[in-house]
C-alpha cells in the first residue's frame, strides 16, 4: 500500500536559516508525491509535486523538494526561512496510478522564530 | 474561478440537532472529497466522490454521518443527530489530475 511518513511533529528554524522538512515514502511502482501547507484557519493549498524527471523539484513561495530513490525520501526544502512560513505541512503521495485519492502524512507543524 | 466554497464558515450547534455542510467544487474537477481535522486525529478522509458517485465512504465514522452529491457542482455533508464529538473543521476539496483545491472549510462546534 502507498504511504508517506513525516518523522517530525514540529521543526523550529530560526529566520535567516535554512529549513527542512522530511517526509519519507513507501510506495510500487513509479512515485508521484507532493507537498501542501495549511496556514492558521485555511485549507490546504498545493506546493509542489514531483512526477517525473528533475530529482529537485521548485514550488510556491521560493520552497523546493528533493526526491531521492535511494533513500525514499521527498524532503522539503528552503534557503532562508520567513517568519511567514510558520504552518503545517503535509507530504501526500496517491493511492493509486488510477485514482486522485490522496495519502496524507500525519504533518509536521513548522515554526519559525524571528 | 473562485476555487472551492464551503458554506457555512463557522456553525455552532446543540447535540442532538441536524447539521448540513455545503461544498461548490471548482468547475471540471473530476473529483470531490470531505476531511474531518481535529488536534486529535489530525486530517482524516471521510468520503469520497468520482463524478458524482461515492466511491469510497469507509472514514465515515457512524450512521449518523452522510453525503450526497447531487451534480457536479454541490455535495453536503450531513450530521444528524450531531454529538460534541463531532466538532472539528470539516473540509472539501475538488480535484483533477489528483492535484488537490481546498476550500477554507467549516469549524463545526456542538454544544
Amino acid at each position: 500500500a502507498q504511504s508517506v511518513a513525516q518523522p517530525e511533529d514540529q521543526v523550529n528554524v530560526a529566520e535567516g536559516n535554512p529549513l527542512t522538512v522530511k517526509c519519507t515514502y513507501s510506495v510500487s511502482g513509479n512515485p508521484y508525491l507532493f507537498w501542501y501547507v495549511q496556514y492558521p484557519n485555511r485549507g490546504l493549498q498545493f506546493l509542489l509535486k514531483y512526477i517525473t524527471g528533475d530529482n529537485l523539484v521548485k514550488g510556491s513561495y521560493g520552497f523546493e523538494a528533493e526526491f531521492n530513490k535511494s533513500q525514499t525520501s521527498f524532503h522539503l526544502k528552503k534557503p532562508s526561512a520567513l517568519v511567514s512560513d510558520s504552518a503545517l505541512y503535509f507530504c501526500a503521495v496517491p493511492q493509486g496510478a488510477y485514482t486522485d485519492k490522496l495519502i496524507f502524512g500525519t504533518g509536521t507543524r513548522l515554526q519559525v522564530f524571528p | 474561478d473562485a476555487g472551492v466554497i464551503q458554506s457555512p464558515r463557522h456553525e455552532v450547534t446543540e447535540m442532538g440537532q441536524e447539521v448540513t455542510l455545503r461544498c461548490k467544487p471548482i468547475s471540471g474537477h473530476d473529483y470531490l472529497f470531505w476531511y474531518r481535522q481535529t488536534m486529535m486525529r489530525g486530517l482524516e478522509l471521510l468520503i469520497y466522490f468520482n463524478n458524482n458517485v461515492p466511491i469510497d465512504d469507509s472514514g465515515m465514522p457512524e450512521d449518523r454521518f452522510s453525503a450526497k452529491m447531487p451534480n457536479a457542482s454541490f455535495s453536503t455533508l450531513k450530521i444528524q443527530p450531531s454529538e460534541p464529538r463531532d466538532s472539528a473543521v470539516y473540509f472539501c476539496a475538488s480535484t483533477k489530475y489528483t492535484e488537490a483545491f481546498f476550500g477554507q472549510g467549516t469549524r463545526l462546534t456542538v454544544v
